[in-house]
């Protein structure tokens, strides 16, 4: 089955704490991105790569970091977690942007900073 | 700067009425435009897409979309709707950067509710 898998889907740390959120899919794509959910805000964008070592900030990259040493996985790092980076977070993939393909989204991580 | 804007936070509509869920956009160059449905736990799932070609786009459940160039808007509709399109519906638009990569924006969403 294709999908998006992220993992953990609920945490909750203390801020300090590194934490890393991974995102995994299996549908061979191209472009990878990171998103958070807050009421009011809708979604924005955190990261996002094209392909594989090539990652750009997205609309809210502050205190977040990524990594795609391989198409299939994208996590997403927070090296000192703070109260205001709790959210819901999701990952997400396409086949390319040029193409205009749509996203294909994970179920989310819920992450709590106390 | 590139921006989507969903003007109503929640929409109510009778079961077997039409629907519209709005949505405006301010881009430069031709738009990419996009639907998605969340529905609860879940992460958000394609609807529809408008890229070039007909204004009026059909997608997935039924819905479809009127692409309007001079107004900017790209509103989602459905002749008649169910209980169970009772769901959080967001429009996105794709960006390219000067970079030559691609980014979305992301309209702040619109709750749809279906009375029964």
């Amino acid at each position: 089955e294709a999908q998006v898998t992220q993992n953990p889907r609920y945490l909750i740390t203390v801020t300090g704490k590194k934490l890393t959120v991974t995102c995994s899919q299996n549908m061979n794509h191209e472009y990878m991105s990171w998103y958070r959910q807050d009421p009011g805000l809708g979604l924005r964008q955190i990261y996002y790569s094209m392909n594989v070592e090539v990652t750009d900030k997205g609309d809210v990259p502050e205190g977040y970091k990524v990594s795609r040493k391989e198409k299939r996985n994208f996590p997403l790092i927070l090296e000192s977690p703070s109260p205001n980076q709790t959210s819901l977070y999701f990952c997400a993939s396409s086949a390319a942007p040029g193409w205009d393909q749509p996203q294909h989204f994970g179920d989310g991580t819920r992450l709590s900073i106390l | 700067a590139q921006s989507v804007a969903q003007p109503e936070d929640q929409v109510n509509v009778a079961e077997g009425n039409p629907l519209t869920v709005k949505c405006t956009y301010s881009v430069s160059g031709n738009p990419y435009l996009f639907w998605y449905v969340q529905y609860p736990n879940r992460g958000l799932q394609f609807l529809l897409k408008y890229i070039t070609g007909d204004n009026l786009v059909k997608g997935s459940y039924g819905f479809e979309a009127e692409f309007n160039k001079s107004q900017t808007s790209f509103h989602l509709k459905k002749p008649s709707a169910l209980v169970s399109d009772s769901a959080l519906y967001f429009c996105a638009v794709r960006d390219r950067r000067t970079s030559g990569t691609y980014k979305y924006i992301f309209g702040t969403g619109t709750r749809l509710k279906v009375l029964a």
